[in-house]
């Protein structure tokens, strides 16, 4: 069975400073690791997904996020935030087939 | 482009009377499936498509049902909305089901109020 836990329900941020969002999942299997990232009133949108190649993976927009099976963890990254990466972010994991195990979720918000 | 397309964004329909969303794409893809997301919560998958094969989730209750005229059409019918319908329901697409290299896209979404 595969889960997705996010650390964080809510991260603020001032504009221009860094982005953490952190990500744990559990997997039986070798997992593909997706952060989707979710504007108000809007659907998801992919920002980067991971699938056994390699392990630091960059995305749209200035994202990226690392890999680490020791630790089980995927976490979303950017170096400096912008008012529009205000939004609600979703790590989902999938085992390869239809099913998508979506984490609860992170709001950010950036300060001026 | 918007590639999938909900219509209409918003719908307001009243409590036991049946509500129709609809959902295209332009992607040619495969595998339509419809989620609903409540109020700060994550999406919840339905039920999916692939090709024609109608692939129901246990928990789905018998009040939803979908229909898929074609590739690129997708119905979501509820039959009896109550107030715990109300949510936004995203329709998605991928190339295949196995999501490990075919990632999903979705639609904005309708937002259905049941008044």
């Amino acid at each position: 069975a595969q889960s997705v836990t996010q650390l964080d329900s809510h991260v603020s941020v001032s504009e221009g400073t860094p982005v953490l969002l952190r990500c744990n999942y559990s997997s039986s299997y070798s997992p593909s690791l997706f952060w989707y990232v979710q504007h108000p009133n809007k659907g998801l949108q992919l920002l980067l997904k991971y699938t056994s190649a390699a392990t630091l993976v960059k995305g749209i927009n200035g994202f990226e996020a690392e890999f680490k099976k020791s630790e089980t963890s995927f976490h979303l990254t950017k170096p400096s935030a912008h008012m529009s990466d205000a939004a609600e972010y979703f790590c989902v994991v999938s085992e390869g087939d239809y099913k998508l195990s979506f984490g609860a979720g992170t709001t950010v918000t950036v300060r001026a | 482009d918007a590639m999938v397309i909900q219509n209409p964004r918003y719908q307001v329909t009243q409590f036991g009377k049946p509500v129709t969303l609809s959902c295209s794409q332009t992607l040619n893809h495969n595998v339509m499936y419809w989620y609903q997301q409540k109020s700060s919560q994550a999406p919840k998958l339905l039920f999916h498509y692939y090709d024609k094969d109608f692939n129901n989730e246990a928990d789905t209750p018998d009040n939803f049902q979908s229909r898929r005229p074609n590739t690129s059409f997708c119905f979501l019918d509820i039959r009896s909305p109550g107030l715990g319908d109300a949510a936004m329901y995203l329709c998605a697409t991928s190339r295949d089901p196995g999501l490990s290299n075919s990632p999903l896209h979705f639609g904005n979404g309708t937002r259905l109020t049941v008044t």
